[in-house]
């Protein structure tokens, strides 16, 4: 139980392009998804958390207008990465809590290394 | 502000022995705690989460929690080379505050 799938694995884009990237809980239910981004031997960074059906909350020095979130449905968060740039390649990273979890465990997705070129 | 200390290692072991790995967190009033592995070039995977003290085990993994001291630590028992990877410590507030605070990491290096 508790698969977090993200979709695309790896993306390599031109610079000015946007992408979209998809976290999607498999086998429950999460009004709530993170989306973190690490950089190489770094930690990993909360950017946004994600609830569904309301607009994102979006860690300090985060530019909303730069990385979009939508949280659709109680199984679908999307971060779209716009007009992207070579100092966005990263590796993204969603994670998902289950709503009827209160110890408020997170499960990750696989991750989406993004370069953009 | 909320801050979740763990030492970056790298902590080098033997293969066989018991790697101990331990976190420090700052907000007394934290309710769940909460050991991932990551694998490098890999998201984190979730290890074991404790939410009581005491100790609470799962195969080769025993967390253990001290609240009054504000510690967690995780014991891996006969470490293999494939427990190499970093552990990061994770803590959330409890109270409606869905978000966790993770700490830096720890590497383990488990030597064959």
């Amino acid at each position: 139980g508790a698969v977090v799938s993200q979709h695309p694995s790896r993306v390599i884009c031109k610079s000015g392009t946007s992408v979209k990237i998809e976290c999607r809980s498999l086998d429950f239910q999460a009004t709530t998804m993170f989306w973190y981004r690490q950089f190489p031997k770094q930690s990993l960074m909360l950017m946004a958390t994600s609830n569904e059906g309301s607009k994102a909350t979006y860690e300090q020095g985060v530019e909303k207008d730069k990385f979009l979130i939508n949280h659709a449905s109680l199984t679908l968060s999307t971060l779209t990465v716009t007009s992207a740039h070579p100092e966005d390649s990263s590796f993204y990273i969603c994670s998902a809590r289950d709503l009827r979890d209160p110890m408020n465990t997170q499960y990750f997705g696989p991750g989406t290394r993004l370069t953009v070129l | 502000q909320k801050e979740v200390e763990q030492n970056s290692g790298p902590l080098s072991v033997p293969e066989g022995a018991i790697a101990s790995l331990n976190c420090t967190y700052s907000d007394r009033g934290s309710q769940s705690f909460f050991w991932y592995r990551q694998y490098s070039g890999k998201s984190p995977e979730l290890i074991m989460f404790i939410y009581s003290n005491g100790d609470k085990e799962d195969g080769r993994f025993t967390a253990q929690l001290n609240k009054a001291s504000q510690y967690v630590s995780l014991l891996i028992r006969d470490s293999q080379p494939s427990d190499s990877a970093t552990y990061l410590c994770a803590v959330n507030m409890g109270g409606g505050y869905s978000t966790l605070t993770f700490g830096k990491g720890t590497m383990l290096l488990v030597s064959p």
